[in-house]
Parts: C-alpha cells; structure tokens; sequence
C-alpha cells in the first residue's frame, strides 16, 4: 500500500492506543486524511476526516494528528467494542488517486 | 435517512462483463460526490473510481483504467460502475461511498452495505 499502517496493535480495556499511517510529500504531505473504522462484516465507518474532525456521533476518545508526511489516529479508555479493522486514505497528487493503508487490525485483550 | 444501496453484483467469468449499481436516497444527490471502494476477500480497502456531481470530473484506479467506467443519473438518483474485461483480482465486495459537502476529500460518510463480484470460471 501507499500508505503504511502497522498490521495489528492491541491494548487492554481502558488503556489507550495509536495507529499510524506513514506517507509521503505527495498524499499525507499536501493533502487530508481520513480514518475509517470496519467493525467484523459490516461496511466501512467514517471516524476521521480533514485530519483532525470528528463526525457528530463519534466519540471524543477517537482523535487523530497529522505531521508532515504521518498521521496518527488515536483511541483513549479502550473499550472490546472497539475491536476493528481500522484504515486511513487521503488523496495522492502524483497518482491522482485516492489512496488507503493497508489497515489494522486493533484486538482489546 | 442517508441510504446508498448497491446492486448488480454476482458471479462472472474472466473476461465477462458485469454493471453495478448504487442508489442513493435521503438526501440531495447533486451535492454530492460518489465513490466506488471495492474491498478483495480477506484484504483492505481499495478505492476504485469518483465522479464529480456535475460527471465533469471522473477519476480511475490504474488497476481499472480502461476497464471500468463509473456513470452517474441524476433522475435516478444512480450511480453506476461498468465493469468489462473483468479478471479474477477484481472478485472483491465493492462499495459505494459518499464523499461529505463541505470537507477535503476524500471523507467517506456515508457507505452502502456493498454487492459481491466473484470473477471465476
């Protein structure tokens, strides 16, 4: 993938988490991301867009960062419903398409 | 209530042809951009094709540049995805996404529950 996620990341209920998406100067560099959340047989969830925004219903402990060519998503008070597959995606300028990171898989032993 | 319904998925052979369609209702299908997102058995996300509201703008992945074509009718309130010379790496869920007014794209708000495409002889 374009952008790269760490394939799995896994944290004990309450604690806190990152993922991160690593890119370049041509997608993350110059361009939004967006996170998205894919619970087990159901369609992708919005929980991220322009970096940093929330979509109303989607709790404050998801939060993400952006710096240079890296974003960060970040999830606070773990709860198992959290138990995803979790992706970001933004733009490529040099491709001129939307690109995803390969995802990954959050476990809340 | 914000609802995108894909439709037109199925079993074809290599080679085959196959058209899908979304159909969007529950809000002003104008004022919004539609993705198509297709997802491999078991793999990540995959965007596919987008279309601007007005059709002025389409964009492809490489991976179907010159295969696939997206359309969109606005009477309907449809869109569509042509499929042709479909190969056995095409076999994925494929989604339509839409794209949130007002934010930098891509921002996908809203997904349909997808329609499976099995490409196989």
């Amino acid at each position: 993938s374009v952008l790269t996620q760490p394939p799995s990341v896994s944290a004990a209920p309450g604690q806190n988490v990152t993922i991160s998406c690593a890119g370049s100067s041509s997608n993350i560099g110059k361009n939004y991301v967006s996170w998205y959340q894919q619970l087990p047989g159901t369609a992708p969830k919005l929980l991220i867009y322009d970096n940093i925004k929330r979509p109303s219903g989607i709790p404050d402990r998801f939060s993400g960062s952006e710096s240079g060519t890296s974003a960060t998503l970040g999830i606070t008070g773990l709860q198992t419903g959290d138990e995803a597959d979790y992706y970001c995606g933004t733009w490529d300028s040099s491709l001129s398409a939307v690109v995803f990171g390969g995802g990954t898989k959050l476990t809340v032993l | 209530e914000v609802q995108l319904v894909e439709s037109g998925g199925g079993l074809v052979q290599p080679g085959g042809s196959l058209k899908l369609s979304c159909t969007a209702s529950g809000f002003t299908f104008n004022s919004h951009e539609i993705n198509w997102v297709r997802q491999a058995p078991g793999k990540g996300l995959e965007w596919v094709s987008y279309t601007r509201s007005s059709g002025a703008t389409i964009y492809y992945a490489d991976s179907v540049k010159g295969r696939f074509t997206i359309s969109r009718d606005t009477a309907r309130n449809s869109l569509y995805l042509q499929m042709n010379r479909l190969r056995a790496e095409d076999t994925a869920v494929y989604y339509c996404a839409r794209q949130s007014a007002g934010s930098y794209y891509p921002s996908f708000d809203y997904w349909g529950q997808g329609t499976l495409v099995t490409v196989s002889s």
